[in-house]
């Protein structure tokens, strides 16, 4: 029973590539969220997906920042021409339905060099 | 906005006390639900409360969301290293997107 699975673990890139994150949600789960972690800060909501479908990116900054999650294999957060201010944790959740508790992965700690 | 708050950000206490804490919302909350992440770890869900006046015990951990549905408490009883991590409270926001969002969380550490 496998839980929501993040990859890459860590991923380093320097300033002006692009980062690639991939989210496989729970079995049997179709939400599909994205936050931020700052050192010492919370967790920032980015974007919430549905298979094929963006729910809500009011958190997405407007430009470089993208995600989608397609009727076959995982989410994708993608980050292009990455700045040092973009180094963070990515966390992945799901969810069965609309409103019950989230099931976060691992996180995917970028480094921006 | 519509955002919970936690306050203090930090707290330390000594092994065997008890701890407190609170998530605070202007708005009425239609449910709420806690996590915890430890050091270097990812959230992990704890409890929703959905019900005015609810409370829910999980072993020294009790969760009570208040009678107004304005604010939620998490109290831990004779605290040990293992209760160690940040602990947040989400809301739903209102409307049909059904996202969760954070407080800044509470970090507790625990003096052996």
């Amino acid at each position: 029973n496998a839980g929501v699975m993040q990859n890459p673990r860590h991923l380093v890139r320097r300033r002006g590539q692009e980062a690639r994150l991939r989210c496989s949600p729970m079995k049997g789960h179709s939400h599909v969220y994205w936050y931020r972690q700052l050192p010492e800060e919370g967790l920032k909501f980015m974007v919430y997906l549905q298979k094929e479908n963006i729910i809500d990116e009011s958190g997405m900054p407007k430009e470089r920042f993208s995600a989608e999650f397609p009727k076959e294999g995982p989410s994708i957060l993608r980050i292009q021409q990455v700045v040092r201010g973009d180094s963070a944790a990515y966390f992945c959740a799901s969810s069965r339905e609309a409103g019950s508790p989230l099931h976060f992965g691992n996180g995917t700690r970028l480094t921006v060099t | 906005g519509q955002q919970v708050m936690q306050i203090p950000q930090y707290q330390h206490v000594q092994e065997g006390e008890d701890f407190t804490t609170y998530c605070n919302s202007s708005t009425t909350l239609s449910n709420i639900q806690w996590y915890k992440q430890r050091p270097g770890g990812h959230p992990v869900f704890l409890i929703q409360l959905v019900k005015s006046g609810e409370v829910k015990k999980q072993k020294r951990l009790t969760f009570q969301f208040g009678e107004a549905k304005k604010n939620s408490s998490l109290h831990i009883t004779a605290t040990q290293t293992t209760d160690v991590g940040t602990y947040f409270c989400g809301r739903e926001m209102a409307g049909a997107n059904s996202k969760l969002t954070f407080g800044k969380g509470i970090t507790l550490s625990v003096r052996p």
